[in-house]
């Protein structure tokens, strides 16, 4: 069974267009984030959320919202996409409120392709 | 400035060779962690290391950190081609609120 699932892997949409990525973890973790890993590998938190509520909210455009409707579950909506929206985009959990004391699990990724 | 900084880059060895990376990293930390990602997929996680340890061995894996140097370093023994992949470091600072910072990554080639 996989642990972190992401959907869609592939998500390939005009420039303007608004479009989610949805996760689910399986492992009964109370903390879930979103990464996003840029061409050079660089992976940057984005949000994290503890039993869903939002812990950490980095410098991120408000086009990107996070919903957490069950502490299973983390979806990501982006509004009005850009150019430099083109990314994998990961979802991962952990057991530890968020503390970063405890390993994450991540899922394997959306990889976001803007025209 | 990233917290966490791997060295090397990028690294090549044959196969049944040792792979040593490290990573350097500027401010004070809880933890520091080892991720794996293999090409076209997530991270997986390999070892934490906190910050009163100074080494961890998991299987073929050995983790040091030197919390003076704000050092840590991961070895690799007896290498094998299914351990091609990207090697991350991740730190925990104190006063991030458990925020993870990563590196960029070495990206390891093992040829058989």
């Amino acid at each position: 069974d996989t642990a972190v699932s992401q959907t869609p892997k592939y998500l390939v949409t005009q420039m303007g267009n608004d479009k989610s990525i949805k996760c689910e973890q399986n492992l009964g973790h109370d903390t879930m984030y979103w990464y996003k890993q840029d061409s050079k590998k660089f992976l940057k938190i984005m949000f994290s959320y503890n039993n869903k509520e939002l812990i950490i909210n980095e410098t991120v455009p408000n086009r990107f919202s996070p919903k957490s409707p069950d502490k299973a579950h983390l979806n990501l909506h982006i509004n009005s996409l850009e150019l430099g929206d083109s990314a994998v985009y990961f979802c991962a959990s952990s057991q530890d409120g968020g503390q970063g004391r405890q390993p994450q699990h991540f899922g394997d990724g959306t990889r976001l392709s803007i025209l | 400035s990233q917290q966490g900084e791997e060295d090397p880059q990028a690294l090549s060895i044959q196969e049944g060779e040792n792979a040593t990376m490290n990573c350097s990293y500027k401010t004070s930390i809880n933890n520091l962690q080892w991720y794996r990602q293999n090409s076209g997929r997530g991270l997986v996680h390999l070892i934490l290391i906190r910050s009163n340890e100074r080494e961890k061995h998991s299987g073929r894996l050995r983790v040091t950190l030197d919390t003076s140097k704000k050092s840590s370093s991961l070895l690799i023994t007896a290498s094998r081609a299914a351990d091609t992949a990207s090697y991350f470091c991740a730190t925990d600072p104190y006063n991030q609120g458990g925020k993870l910072i990563f590196g960029q990554g070495t990206e390891l080639s093992v040829k058989p």
